[in-house]
């Protein structure tokens, strides 16, 4: 069981917007609309920012948001901030009954 | 407010047994997922398996099937991670959090265990 495919790196400049790919398969990200979001400052714990595709929950910013088509879901991050410089990561929920993270995107705002 | 709060850093010898383990509060433990991450040194975030208190039901990744055990004890709100017999590449971060029963967001985390394992 292979991890989702993010990109290692991504970075914009403030107020520009950004997305992050999260490539799975036919047998999770695809098969499922249960895709989650997370936010990963050094040395702290992951923080929840969209779950299941598209709804984020209370407290996080609306320049996030997530989509998904196909086996790819994706975030986005608009009017980017100094503060969203963080690595990001997706997961899915599998034909398997398990659950499976993506490889983690490093968000650097330049 | 929801809080997960897990044990204390561990420094164990290969070959050493080590229980780790994560309270919940604020919220009906048995009522939802109990679900642990490994996070090793550098590297990105893996699911290891859960456990929903109510019943004992454990899942584990294919991974870590095996390798590890879960279990909880609702009487005092806790989760646990087992191993019998540490290795040098278990060192590792360790979260625990709660998961959604319908598409097993992460809601909450735990603060993390940094187990570290070493001659």
């Amino acid at each position: 069981q292979s991890a989702l495919t993010q990109p290692a790196s991504v970075s914009g400049s403030p107020g520009q917007s950004i997305t992050i790919p999260c490539t799975g398969t036919s047998s999770d990200v695809g098969a499922y609309n249960y895709v989650s979001w997370y936010q990963q400052h050094p040395g702290k714990a992951p923080k929840f920012m969209i779950y299941d595709v598209t709804n984020r929950p209370s407290g996080v910013s609306n320049r996030f948001s997530g989509s998904k088509s196909g086996n790819t879901a994706s975030l986005t991050i608009s009017g980017l901030q100094a503060e969203d410089e963080a690595d990001y990561y997706c997961s899915s929920y599998t034909s398997s009954s398990t659950y499976i993270f993506g490889t983690g995107t490093k968000v650097t705002v330049l | 407010e929801v809080q997960l709060v897990q044990s204390g850093a561990e420094v164990k010898k290969p070959g050493e047994p080590l229980k780790i383990s994560c309270k919940g509060s604020e919220y009906s433990f048995t009522s939802y997922w109990i679900g642990w991450v490994r996070q090793m040194p550098g590297k990105g975030l893996e699911w290891m398996g859960f456990i929903y208190p109510r019943d004992s039901h454990t899942r584990y990744s294919p991974s870590f099937q095996g390798q590890v055990t879960i279990s909880a004890d609702n009487s005092i709100n806790t989760a646990y991670l087992q191993w019998s017999t540490l290795k040098a590449s278990d060192t590792a971060m360790y979260y625990c959090a709660r998961q959604a029963a319908i598409g097993g967001t992460f809601d909450y985390w735990g603060q993390g265990t940094l187990v570290t394992v070493s001659s």
